[in-house]
């Protein structure tokens, strides 16, 4: 069984599209995360919710949106894609106390053409 | 602000041979930290962490770790590596009351040549 399952792997869109990227965890966490990887590998992250409340919010365009139906899911919704948006996005997971660490998905691939 | 800084972008190293990556984080307060591996194509998979007492930590895959408090390194060694270690390595860390916020360094992508 997957812990960490982000659906669809690989996006490609048009610019000014909206689009969804869902995640999905088994672990029992209630902790969940948004990161985003460039082009260049480095990892910066989004957003973070506990238990369906947002908890982290660093500074990203407000046409990303987070959504946590409940914990142990977090959907990204990006609105007017624009080309900077083309990155692999990650999803992950953890308890809040951080000693497990976190556990990452496999990512969701976005190209804006 | 906390920052991580992996000094080598790249490391070239031959099969069998030993590696070391390093890296150092800046923080005021005591910190956790972490090394994550990411395959080609894949998500990042946990390492080894440091939350407190012994100062080497050893992880999956015959990888350690040591931290050094004075230096504030957290460096990676591998003492043989196979060609199945070629992956990019990114050190983290979190500092305590960060809201859980695990903060990556620029991650070292290892090459390893039969």
């Amino acid at each position: 069984d997957t812990a960490v399952s982000q659906t669809p792997k690989y996006l490609v869109t048009q610019m000014g599209n909206d689009k969804s990227i869902k995640c999905e965890q088994n672990l029992g966490h209630d902790t969940m995360y948004w990161y985003k990887q460039d082009s260049k590998k480095f990892l910066k992250i989004m957003f973070s919710y506990n238990n369906k409340e947002l908890i982290i919010n660093e500074t990203v365009p407000n046409r990303f949106s987070p959504k946590s139906p409940d914990k142990a899911h977090l959907n990204l919704h990006i609105n007017s894609l624009e080309l900077g948006d083309s990155a692999v996005y990650f999803c992950a997971s953890s308890h809040l106390r951080v000693d497990y660490g976190y556990t990452f998905g496999s990512g969701t691939r976005l190209t804006v053409v | 602000a906390q920052s991580v800084t992996q000094l080598d972008s790249q490391v070239p190293v031959f099969e069998e041979a030993p590696v070391e990556l390093r890296c150092n984080y800046s923080s005021s307060v005591s910190v956790y930290l972490f090394w994550y591996v990411q395959y080609p194509n894949q998500g990042l998979q946990l390492l080894l962490k440091y939350l407190s007492g012994s100062t080497l930590v050893k992880g999956i895959n015959g990888f350690e770790a040591e931290f050094n408090k004075s230096q504030t390194s957290f460096h990676l060694r591998k003492p043989s590596v196979h060609i199945s270690d070629t992956a990019e390595y990114f050190c983290a860390v979190k500092k305590e009351a960060a809201g859980n916020k695990l903060t990556f360094g620029g991650g070292t992508r290892v090459l390893v040549k039969p």
